[in-house]
């Protein structure tokens, strides 16, 4: 059974930099897209990005200039790194497991969520 | 930024048939990119419901079920329960912006 265990700050300050880690626990790390997907409070999904066990990333191009996925493949980790910190980024923020191919990917295993809160 | 419209809300009474779309665009649905739906209780992180337009995971009652035609796909529940009240999202691939996107979201409120 895979399971996502995620972790970090849930309070920070305008300007200061969001940073999230999800661990893998269960079935293969590698092949998968590893996902960031966030949720303002009574709003949609919006997805953030994604990075394979390889280190190739993709980002939403709205947050692509502040956002920095990475992987740790021997620890099973996966970092979400959001620098510069408004109002505007406080929401849920979610790691999950993508499976697919070229024709598209689906976020099969998702963490917990943690709610982090941007305010001064 | 969504580029894939669901509408905001549907209901339903128990036992019957509802269902709601998901419109895309030709560089995303109508591209040929794979129509995923997830759902999402109050409190809760998203559920896989459907995936690769039409595909159910295993766990997934047979009462959920998935389509796509030209830019847009729909899911549909059948026998309504007050259970399956809750949040669905669509997600799909947009090629102009290489990413995946959401839907913004359709609230199911059973009756």
């Amino acid at each position: 059974q895979v399971q996502l265990q995620q972790w970090g700050a849930g309070l920070l300050k305008p300007s200061e930099t969001l940073s999230l880690s999800c661990a893998v626990y269960g079935g293969s790390f590698s092949g998968y897209y590893w996902s960031w997907i966030r949720q303002p409070p009574g709003k949609g999904l919006e997805w953030i990005g994604e990075i394979k066990h390889s280190g190739r990333t993709s980002y939403s191009p709205s947050l692509r200039s502040r956002v920095t996925i990475s992987v740790d493949t021997s620890k099973r980790h996966f970092s979400l790194n959001l620098k510069s910190v408004t109002a505007a980024d406080t929401a849920v923020y979610y790691c999950a497991r993508g499976d697919g191919d070229y024709v598209g990917v689906y976020l099969d295993y998702w963490g917990q969520g943690t709610l982090v809160t941007v305010s001064p | 930024q969504s580029v894939l419209t669901q509408p905001p809300s549907v209901s339903g009474a128990p036992g019957q048939r509802v269902t709601f779309s998901c419109t895309g665009s030709r560089s995303s649905i109508g591209a040929g990119y794979d129509v995923q739906w997830y759902q999402q209780l109050p409190g809760t992180a998203p559920k896989l419901l459907i995936y690769g337009n039409s595909n159910r995971p295993s766990g997934v009652p047979d009462r959920f079920s998935g389509s796509k035609s030209g830019t847009s796909a729909s899911l549909a529940i059948t026998g309504l329960q007050a259970e399956d009240e809750a949040d669905y999202y669509c997600q799909s691939y947009d090629s102009s912006l290489s990413g995946s996107v959401f839907g913004t979201g359709t609230k199911v409120t059973v009756l």
